[in-house]
């Protein structure tokens, strides 16, 4: 398996456009986590899905952040209208059905700098 | 609040010395794990250790160690002999209901 992929690796984008973050979980994995990674808050769970549905997203920051999971291979993060403080390093991860004694694994991860 | 605190913002060590970070959790469930991750430039997660809170013993993985104490929700990582290699950002984590948190990561240099 290639892991997780997260497209695209590094986004520059201007403010108040929207932003979208692709992820493809590991096959067979059914829990998808989004993280934001800054230097003062070091990793944030924003939402996480089990079997395509969202179960907790009490950290997305705002509205303007949603965050879809179609089927079991595809998830997005998107953010409408994306602002300079939404700069950051965006993960995406998955884990099996045992999830709690496994890691979750990560993607490389996407740099969003909105300017 | 349920929370991984990492007190330490950055460590430096040696080359071949030991060094500790620290991590501390709070949680109220009683059956859950706790792992630590290094991120090195490249940005990847690497998986270091893992421990099950439901185990006494400590985990260890070659010069990777950790010390456990469920009573202090304490979680510290030992790391032996460090190398260069070692030089990156560790992260704690803890999952008990599906939901991995982490801290907000440890930079360690490795001196020459």
């Amino acid at each position: 398996d290639a892991g997780v992929i997260q497209s695209p690796r590094h986004e520059v984008t201007e403010m108040g456009q929207e932003v979208t973050l692709r992820c493809k979980p590991i096959s067979g994995h059914d829990y998808l986590f989004w993280y934001r990674q800054t230097m003062m808050r070091g990793l944030e769970l924003l939402i996480y899905f089990n079997n395509n549905v969202p179960i907790d997203d009490s950290g997305m920051p705002e509205d303007r952040f949603s965050a879809k999971m179609p089927n079991a291979s595809f998830s997005t993060l998107k953010i409408q209208p994306s602002e300079p403080r939404d700069s950051a390093v965006y993960f995406c991860a998955s884990s099996p059905p045992t999830a709690r004694n496994t890691e979750a694994f990560f993607g490389q991860g996407t740099r969003l700098t909105v300017v | 609040a349920q929370t991984v605190t990492q007190s330490q913002p950055e460590m430096s060590v040696q080359e071949a010395e030991t060094v500790t970070l620290s991590c501390t959790y709070d949680t109220s469930e009683s059956d859950y794990y706790l792992f630590w991750y290094k991120q090195p430039p490249s940005r990847q997660m690497i998986l270091v250790i893992r421990q099950e809170a439901y185990k006494q013993q400590n985990a260890t993985e070659n010069r990777f160690s950790v010390n456990f104490q469920k009573a202090a929700k304490s979680f510290s990582l030992k790391i032996s002999d460090s190398q260069l290699g070692d030089a990156a950002m560790y992260f704690c984590a803890r999952v008990g209901t599906y939901k991995y948190i982490f801290g907000t990561g440890t930079r360690l240099k490795v001196l020459a």
